[in-house]
């Protein structure tokens, strides 16, 4: 089965609503990154987070390593936040691991 | 601090025809990674260097793909002859080694389109 699910697929919101963006991992995972991808750009590392939480300004990962899953949580959205979001896990083997990731879309 | 570079940033080909793509790491990174990215999908790793040495090219489709690090520092990845099921976001990506995993970093991309 896949190593690392994501939900939704897809989330629309309007500008100034929060989302909310999971990650399952059916591995034990030792390193975990969320990434930002804008259409047809690069992917942007947001956190680097094995465990626990952590904060970048209106973004909060949290990650429960034993129970196998991880959330990004965006606070106030803005259009600018419109893009692909992905997970991804590494499991002790030096590689990545990625979901399909979640397409944000905010309106104005 | 540069990041990682990646060239050229599109390539558009005919089936059958070679290509080549070029990365270069961020200064000091060790290890460098090969990621292929279809339409709408997430990353996948192709292969995986430390310094100049292969780690893990299990997912490399050996009879087309190469990629070669030899002064463990830029890398080249080679497709030998190209089919419409290449087309795709070839990324590159950098970190240093620290034991239990790293942060990566990545480049651009390649976008490839194969006609």
């Amino acid at each position: 089965g896949q190593q690392v699910q994501q939900s939704p697929a897809s989330l629309v919101l309007q500008e100034g609503e929060n989302a909310e963006l999971q990650c399952n991992f059916s591995s034990t995972a030792t390193r975990l990154q969320w990434f930002y991808q804008h259409p047809g750009g690069r992917l942007v590392s947001l956190f680097y987070n094995p465990s626990g939480t952590k904060h970048t300004g209106r973004l909060t990962s949290t990650t429960v390593t034993n129970e196998r899953r991880s959330s990004l949580h965006i606070s106030s959205s803005q259009t600018t936040d419109s893009g692909t979001y992905f997970c991804a896990i590494d499991t002790n083997t030096g590689k990545l691991t990625f979901g399909d990731g979640t397409v944000l879309t905010v309106k104005p | 601090e540069a990041g990682v570079t990646q060239s050229p940033r599109y390539a558009v080909l005919q089936e059958g025809q070679a290509v080549s793509f070029w990365c270069d790491p961020i200064s000091g990174h060790d290890t460098l990674y090969w990621y292929q990215q279809p339409r709408d999908q997430g990353p996948q790793l192709l292969v995986y260097f430390r310094d100049e040495a292969v780690i893990d090219n299990s997912q490399l489709p050996s009879d087309r793909f190469s990629a070669v690090r030899p002064k463990g520092t830029n890398s080249t990845l080679k497709i030998q002859s190209a089919k419409q099921g290449d087309t795709a976001t070839y990324l590159c990506a950098s970190s240093f080694y620290s034991g239990g995993g790293a942060e990566q970093f990545f480049g651009p991309g390649t976008r490839l389109t194969v006609l």
